[in-house]
């Protein structure tokens, strides 16, 4: 089956903590993309990676970082930094060859900072 | 700053309505445009792109108006499953890439 994970579904960490989320997909895609969803907001860009070895901030990147060292991996760190940090959290990508076309969500990820 | 506007609702319909909900954007350059819908606690899924010519797929209809900015999503003889959040989503050319903007989204409820 083709698709993009997101691991762990509910995660939990403590204040002041850094936590990494995972974003894999098998769909051959070269853009990924993070985002933040509060409840009752719409989908905030975080950051988005159009190749490899490339990244570039979003509208609130500020308290996250990325990597992109390969195509079907874009994690995702929360750091300290990060004010509100409980959100959900959705990872998507997309095909870069054709301009116009949509992207592809995984299941997201729910973080809860206590 | 780009902005993408929908009335978030809800929307609070019989099982058989018509419904329809617009979007505007503020950028007119904007490019490619689509309707995603999300479940409660779930992630977006595409429902359709927006073409300039208007599109439809089986009781969705989805129109793009360019001068005014707007566009728009029909839904005929809604059923319970329509239940969603609705959320509009429009595209800007930014250097070499692509970047999306989501709109916040319309709550839709088809009750019995």
């Amino acid at each position: 089956d083709g698709g993009i994970t997101q691991s762990p579904k509910y995660l939990f960490r403590k204040e002041g903590q850094n936590v990494t989320l995972s974003c894999e997909q098998n769909l051959n895609h070269d853009a990924m993309y993070w985002y933040r969803q509060d409840p009752g907001q719409g989908l905030r860009l975080i950051y988005y990676s159009q190749i490899v070895n490339d990244f570039q901030k979003g509208d609130i990147a500020e308290g996250y970082s990325v990597s992109r060292e390969k195509k079907e991996s874009f994690p995702l760190t929360v750091t300290s930094a990060q004010k509100n940090p409980t959100a959900f959290y959705l990872c998507a990508s997309r095909n870069g060859q054709v301009d116009y076309n949509e992207q592809f969500f995984g299941p997201g990820t729910r973080l809860t900072v206590l | 700053r780009k902005e993408v506007e929908q009335d978030p609702g809800p929307f609070n319909v019989p099982e058989g309505a018509t419904v329809a909900f617009n979007c505007t954007y503020s950028n007119s350059a904007s490019q490619s445009f689509f309707w995603y819908r999300q479940d409660c606690r779930k992630e977006p899924k595409l429902l359709m792109s927006v073409y300039s010519s208007g599109n439809e797929d089986g009781r969705f209809t989805a129109q793009l108006n360019r001068a005014s900015q707007y566009i728009s999503l029909l839904i005929r003889d809604s059923k319970l499953s329509d239940s969603a959040t609705y959320l509009c989503v429009v595209k800007d050319r930014a250097g070499g890439s692509y970047i999306p903007t989501f709109g916040r989204g319309t709550s839709l409820i088809v009750h019995p």
